[in-house]
């Protein structure tokens, strides 16, 4: 049982507009910023938001985060192929003194 | 360009011991914290172990405490982790990773490809 609740699959189509949510607790989404990891089939997380909404060099500013009180969200616009993978929301909780992660979403573009 | 590469891992048998090492380069690896995350078959991922830059602040998951230890030598460059008492539930995909600062609660930036223990008879 994962500390953050994400929906276990999610799925669009070719260029449609799809958002994943994540929801935590006042130790953690409350009161920290949220980072969003995007796996590809067989390889390892990468990063795709930090601190809530920002994107590191080369993501494409198709993907977007929000975050409003004890929730976040990832929204991926321009939905592509190559954007099938799973996607996992990431906070520090400060009861934890550690990372939590949510249990990933996996989103399938039909 | 940041690199992690893992090594050690393999096939244990339970209650055996695994030494898993991670070897970074591409940036100033003495600057940074650095975490390790697993991911058993087919599952999330689990946060394990962190460790501060200057290696004076550590954490553990409750899963492993007592069982693991972190440490980083900054002189080669290298993140460990000492497993031991090893089971069932410890097999999955480790992944070295770096924070995006000195103390770990600064985002998990780059990770590395991974590196698999199996514990099993």
């Amino acid at each position: 049982q994962s500390v953050l609740t994400q929906p276990p699959s999610a799925s669009g189509t070719p260029g449609q507009r799809v958002t994943i949510s994540c929801s935590g607790s006042s130790a953690n989404i409350g009161r920290n910023t949220v980072n969003w990891y995007q796996q590809l089939p067989g390889t390892a997380p990468k990063l795709l938001i930090y601190s809530n909404n920002q994107r590191p060099s080369g993501v494409p500013d198709r993907f977007s985060g929000s975050k409003s009180g004890t929730s976040a969200s990832l929204a991926i616009s321009g939905l592509q192929s190559e954007d099938e993978a799973d996607y996992y929301c990431a906070a520090w909780d400060d009861s934890l003194n550690g990372w939590v992660f949510g249990g990933g979403t996996k989103l399938t573009v039909l | 360009e940041v690199q992690l590469v893992e090594s050690g891992g393999g096939l244990v048998q339970p209650g055996g011991s695994l030494r898993l090492s991670c070897a970074a380069s591409g940036f100033t690896f003495s600057s940074y914290a650095m975490h390790w995350v697993r991911q058993a078959p087919g599952k999330g991922l689990e946060y394990v172990s962190a460790i501060s830059s200057n290696g004076g602040n550590i954490y553990y998951a409750n899963s492993v405490k007592g069982r693991f230890t972190i440490s980083r030598d900054n002189s080669k460059n290298t993140l460990y982790l000492q497993m031991g008492s090893l089971r069932a539930e410890d097999m999955a995909v480790y992944y070295c990773a770096t924070g995006s600062g000195s103390y770990y609660y600064y985002y998990i930036d780059v990770w590395g490809k991974g590196t698999t223990v199996t514990v099993s008879s």
